[in-house]
């Protein structure tokens, strides 16, 4: 719907899984971001990659890795989660500039239950 | 420092009339807005945007801003409201120094539109 996707839309894990989120875009950009929005809380920022390079991590446990292999595609990593990471994890795009980015395009999310 | 307050958690009006959605932020340097609406189970839509050009922005679905600078405000509205409207509302205020970005998302309004 908007260029961005992601695999799978819905995923329900044990604390002691592996497993991996996916996104795509379509768009031609060469930024990708992965949030992380849980219920009555601001959207928060876990990692930024900027032509494949991560410029940005949030402070975020390393129970969480993400891969950017190519300026199209963005994994996250999820091993030994904690059932507060339940929630729902926005991948999106844009297009950087050297001073400044035009806006992020979003996916429609994956929903992670951890139990 | 970067905020955005989006001063009501939930507005519900009547289907055919105005919608008021409120934003106030604050940022150290020259911001860009932007509005994002957010379906159920659908990731986020950009609805308009204001990056210092002309300060009423017009966006999808008959919705419009304005921004103040006076009053830090960026509030949405739109003069007719309609059923496919229901939805969550968030303002973000992004900021950039020298090619340092940061983007900041508000908490959310869930707008109810009452048949």
């Amino acid at each position: 719907e908007t260029g961005v996707t992601q695999t799978p839309r819905h995923l329900v894990m044990g604390m002691t899984n592996k497993k991996s989120l996916k996104c795509e875009q379509h768009l031609g950009h060469n930024a990708m971001y992965w949030y992380k929005q849980s219920a009555k809380k601001p959207l928060e920022l876990m990692f930024v990659y900027n032509f494949k390079e991560q410029t940005e991590n949030n402070s975020v446990p390393s129970r969480f890795s993400p891969e950017c292999p190519n300026s199209s595609h963005l994994f996250l990593h999820l091993h030994t989660l904690q059932p507060e990471d339940s929630a729902l994890y926005l991948c999106a795009s844009s297009q950087k500039l050297a001073l400044s980015s035009y806006e992020q395009y979003f996916g429609p999310g994956t929903r992670l239950t951890v139990t | 420092a970067q905020s955005v307050t989006q001063l009501d958690s939930h507005v519900s009006v009547s289907e055919g009339t105005p919608v008021l959605l409120r934003c106030n932020y604050s940022s150290s340097y020259s911001p860009s807005l932007f509005w994002y609406v957010q379906h159920p189970n659908k990731g986020l839509q950009l609805l308009l945007k204001y990056t210092s050009a002309a300060t009423l922005v017009k966006g999808i679905n008959g919705f419009e801003a304005e921004f103040k600078k006076s009053e830090t405000s960026f509030h949405l509205t739109k003069p007719s409201a309609h059923m496919s409207d229901s939805a969550e509302y968030f303002c973000v205020v992004r900021s950039s120094n020298f090619g340092n970005e940061k983007l900041t998302f508000g908490t959310g309004t869930r707008l109810t539109i009452i048949p």
